[in-house]
């Protein structure tokens, strides 16, 4: 099993530009879940999908979007970037939302 | 929500000793979870408790529900130890603290 895979590792983007973070798991999980990571702080979650079909916001969703149109695909959209938005995006996953998650390895975006 | 506090920040040990590490929440909760940071940046889950005590290899997870505090405990520490630790308590989602970062020198 693969477990949780993101793409990219690495973007810079210019103010105003858009881009969709992919995120996939293999571990047939009904949750997934987007959190961003800044420097000092803990993580926030964005969004999270309980199911195929199902999202909501977390805590920080202003300048995102999500859809979750499979299992095992949940990919984060970032529309008109801005400097805030430079950070580490991780994505993670758990069977319920009670279960341990399981994390993919982070795309660090900078936002220029 | 559920508030996170972690102690100490950050602390540098010397290898083969005691560390602790401290997790308070403000929510009462189901289970604590407590996760690990590599360097390199990688995240991954070390426990997830209840009550009581788990031990894995040299880490031990102790959490006292009654007082809403946690410890992370790592014996005969060594530099691989090296790495930021994190807990996280579930209110409607999960709150992290923001991490205690853990150098351990040769």
């Amino acid at each position: 099993n693969a477990g949780v895979t993101q793409t990219p590792k690495f973007r810079i983007l210019k103010i105003g530009q858009s881009m969709t973070l992919q995120c996939t798991q293999d571990m047939n999980h009904n949750y997934m879940y987007w959190y961003r990571q800044d420097p000092g702080m803990g993580l926030k979650l964005i969004y999270y999908s309980v199911g195929a079909g199902i999202t909501d916001k977390g805590e920080v969703p202003n300048g995102y979007n999500v859809s979750r149109s499979t299992t095992e695909d949940f990919p984060l959209r970032l529309e008109l970037a801005a400097p805030s938005q430079t950070s580490v995006y991780f994505c993670a996953s758990s069977y319920l939302s009670t279960n341990e998650q399981f994390f993919g390895p982070g795309t660090r975006l900078t936002v220029l | 929500k559920n508030e996170v506090e972690q102690s100490p920040q950050n602390l540098t040990a010397q290898e083969g000793e005691f560390i602790t590490i401290n997790c308070s929440y403000s929510v009462g909760i189901s289970a604590l979870h407590w996760l690990q940071q590599h360097p390199g940046g990688g995240i991954v889950s070390l426990f997830m408790l209840s009550s009581g005590k788990k031990k894995h290899g040299r880490l031990i997870a102790t959490i006292n529900i009654q007082e809403k505090h946690s410890s992370l405990h790592i014996t005969a520490s060594h530099p691989r130890d090296s790495a930021v630790y994190i807990c996280a308590a579930p209110s409607y989602q999960l709150t992290f603290g923001k991490g205690t970062k853990l150098s351990v020198i040769p």
